[in-house]
């Protein structure tokens, strides 16, 4: 592995249905984070963690979870899929959370499409 | 509350240069962020500005002025290549980053 890599890439889900998008990086960076890209609007963070053992809520947290038992691994799950959540889905890592600068690098993405 | 702007699409034509820019308004700043992302591709970091002024990197450049809320990306020598969004991203005072919408940028031959 090289970076950061996501699970799968890409998904149909039927509405309802509980759903875990995969997120693993080797950099041993401290923090990660999830956003949701939708067209015509920038990237929105939905969830972060600064440190393993620690998240937080972002811009548009409802309706997804995270968590973050080690270092390496950042999953997020979405308990019962809408429509609206409809969109790609993006995993990043940067070595430090808050308080210094961070360079924050991405995954390659999860575009993911409920019915 | 925050706000960060910038075009929607521009086009521009090979060996030229073109300007990009992004203003904001937030309560808290802890620098400007552009990155680059090609269609259907993951955002790629180009710079970074948290003092005034500007930042030279090869092909591109990054410019801020913290007091008017304004940066500009620029980009010379086009190649085929730069077509891609251009989004820019303020970092605010809980060291999140704050997302424009980007700027499509189309390159012509």
């Amino acid at each position: 592995i090289a970076g950061i890599t996501q699970a799968p890439t890409s998904q149909i889900l039927a509405a309802g249905r509980r759903m875990t998008l995969r997120c693993t990086q080797d950099m041993r960076h401290n923090a990660m984070y999830w956003y949701r890209q939708d067209l015509g609007l920038g990237l929105r963070l939905i969830h972060y963690s600064n440190t393993a053992g620690t998240t937080g809520k972002g811009e548009v947290p409802d309706g997804y979870s995270v968590s973050r038992a080690n270092t390496d691994d950042f999953p997020l799950t979405l308990a019962s899929a809408v429509p609206s959540q409809t969109s790609v889905y993006f995993c990043a890592s940067s070595e430090a959370g808050g308080g210094t600068y961070n360079e924050q690098f991405f995954g390659p993405g999860t575009r993911l499409t409920v019915l | 509350g925050q706000n960060i702007d910038q075009p929607t699409e521009m086009t521009a034509t090979e060996g030229a240069i073109v300007q990009i820019n992004c203003t904001y308004q937030t309560s808290g700043f802890n620098g400007l962020f552009w990155y680059q992302q090609h269609a259907g591709e993951a955002p790629t970091f180009l710079s970074y500005n948290v003092l005034d002024g500007l930042e030279e990197k090869g092909r591109f450049s990054s410019f801020l002025s913290r007091s008017k809320g304004y940066s500009y990306l620029l980009l010379k020598e086009l190649q085929m290549k730069d077509s891609a969004s251009y989004l820019c991203a303020h970092m605010d005072s809980n060291y999140q980053l704050i997302w424009g919408a980007g700027t499509k940028l189309i390159i012509k031959p």
